[in-house]
């Protein structure tokens, strides 16, 4: 089936520095939406990112949709402790003729103050 | 008040028996669906349920398995039958956000994190 491909897995910075993650898909996503999982909690819808080459800024989070709407990245800028979780992409894909979320494994990033 | 509730939150079951999970959702939605996430893993698509017809599931769930129900626009359950160990997730139900948030696709309950012993 369809699968979401997102890295890394894992990242660990110092308080202040900046954090990436990304995600690719083989086939054309309809859409890309981005979610974060804190600790023990569930995942909170982030944004969505639709047209080819879309970027959106959420004040240091910055969000990118790839032009040929296969990949995307989110990107903080000078992390804070509060950014600690796993930020999540999910993809929207058609299979069978309807639509369905697919999410990647997720990067869970830690912020070391 | 939350917009989607569960019930139970938290449950630790013996192996070979059933649980069934509610989601309560504040608002009418055409569809809901539940997805499992083991631990420290990502969410994992079960099935869609609509109201007035059988849920699809997804390649590798089966209805003996998570039987579910949707009696209404508002509520849904999820049966985890003949639990095992590998059972052991957390079990969440959403709805399309955007009947609810404009501009937020998809909405998630708490969650209920089940313990297969």
């Amino acid at each position: 089936g369809q699968q979401v491909m997102q890295i890394p897995q894992y990242q660990h910075v110092q308080e202040g520095e900046d954090f990436t993650t990304y995600c690719n898909s083989s086939t054309t996503l309809s859409n890309i939406q981005w979610y974060k999982q804190r600790p023990g909690g569930h995942p909170v819808f982030l944004i969505q990112l639709v047209k080819s080459g879309e970027v959106k800024k959420q004040k240091r989070l910055t969000f990118q949709f790839g032009e040929a709407k296969k990949n995307s990245s989110l990107h903080i800028t000078a992390t804070q402790t509060t950014d600690v979780g796993t930020y999540f992409c999910a993809g929207l894909v058609v299979e069978g003729g309807s639509e369905k979320l697919v999410f990647g494994k997720g990067t869970k990033l830690t912020v070391n103050p | 008040s939350a917009v989607i509730s569960q019930k139970p939150s938290r449950d630790i079951c013996q192996r070979g028996t059933s649980l069934t999970i509610q989601c309560q959702v504040d608002s009418q939605v055409t569809m809901m669906f539940w997805y499992r996430q083991q631990p420290g893993q990502s969410l994992t698509l079960i099935a869609t349920a609509n109201q007035g017809s059988e849920a699809t599931y997804e390649s590798g769930f089966v209805i003996d398995k998570f039987p579910i129900s949707r009696p209404n626009l508002t509520f849904s359950t999820l049966t985890v039958s003949n639990m095992s160990p590998e059972d052991s997730s957390i079990y969440l139900c959403s709805v399309d956000g955007w009947r609810i948030r404009p501009g937020e696709t998809q909405y998630f309950g708490p969650g209920t994190r089940l313990l297969v012993l």
